[in-house]
């Protein structure tokens, strides 16, 4: 697509709860990359995915998350058993093989109640 | 030291006037400083980048000003508009190993008054 595209914009789910985040990448696009944007934060790095490579996990912050990247194509964040803390907008950016110009989606916002 | 410190957090500026953001790293492996813009409901887009190589770097209205010894770098918005309100972050990365994804800066928040 023209865009990096992502779904669903807005997921309210209850605490305990199970949450998965898609993401589609700028077809093309080798590297794939999750941030989280809590309110009046800046963007914290999760996960960074790079071709066939083992993906960089050094931002996930704790092990009830989770990513994984189909075909080199979507991404899936899946989050379990939520709680209010991970309430943020959940950014997935992708960029060229070696091109630092990344371009993000929209965001998808998760609010847990 | 994978930090990158913004200021100021937020920024009021008169139409016409300049605005001005800085910020400052420690890791001297990192060799990318981008600029991005974020309106309300969107993701953040690339406003202008530089390498270390070069002090300045101009596009239209922005500007970036780098100093390399004093690992600082900054963004000015000339002539400011009020379509230039938005969230300003800066960011930094290097090429390999754990710099090889963009290190955010915490955001100034910009309105500028017409």
């Amino acid at each position: 697509g023209a865009g990096v595209s992502q779904s669903p914009s807005n997921k309210v789910t209850e605490k305990g709860k199970d949450v998965e985040l898609r993401c589609d990448p700028i077809s093309g696009h080798t590297a794939l990359y999750w941030y989280r944007q809590s309110l009046g934060q800046g963007l914290e790095f999760l996960i960074y995915f790079q071709g066939n490579s083992a993906p960089d996990k050094s931002g996930l912050p704790s092990d009830r998350f989770s990513a994984e990247r189909t075909g080199g194509s979507v991404s899936t964040l899946t989050i379990q058993r939520t709680q209010q803390e991970d309430s943020a907008v959940y950014l997935c950016a992708s960029s060229l093989q070696g091109n630092y110009g990344y371009t993000f989606g929209s965001g998808t916002r998760l609010t847990v109640v | 030291q994978q930090q990158v410190k913004q200021s100021p957090q937020s920024l009021i500026v008169q139409k016409g006037g300049i605005s001005i953001i800085n910020c400052a790293y420690e890791n001297t492996a990192f060799d990318y400083f981008p600029w991005y813009q974020q309106f309300p409901g969107k993701g953040p887009a690339l406003l202008i980048a530089i390498r270390p190589d070069v002090s300045e770097k101009k596009e239209g209205r922005f500007t970036i000003s780098f100093n390399k010894s004093a690992k600082q770098f900054s963004l000015h918005i000339m002539d400011s508009q009020p379509g230039d309100s938005a969230t300003y972050f800066c960011a930094a990365s290097g090429y390999g190993g754990a710099t090889n994804k963009l290190i955010f800066g915490t955001g100034t928040l910009l309105a500028v008054q017409p």
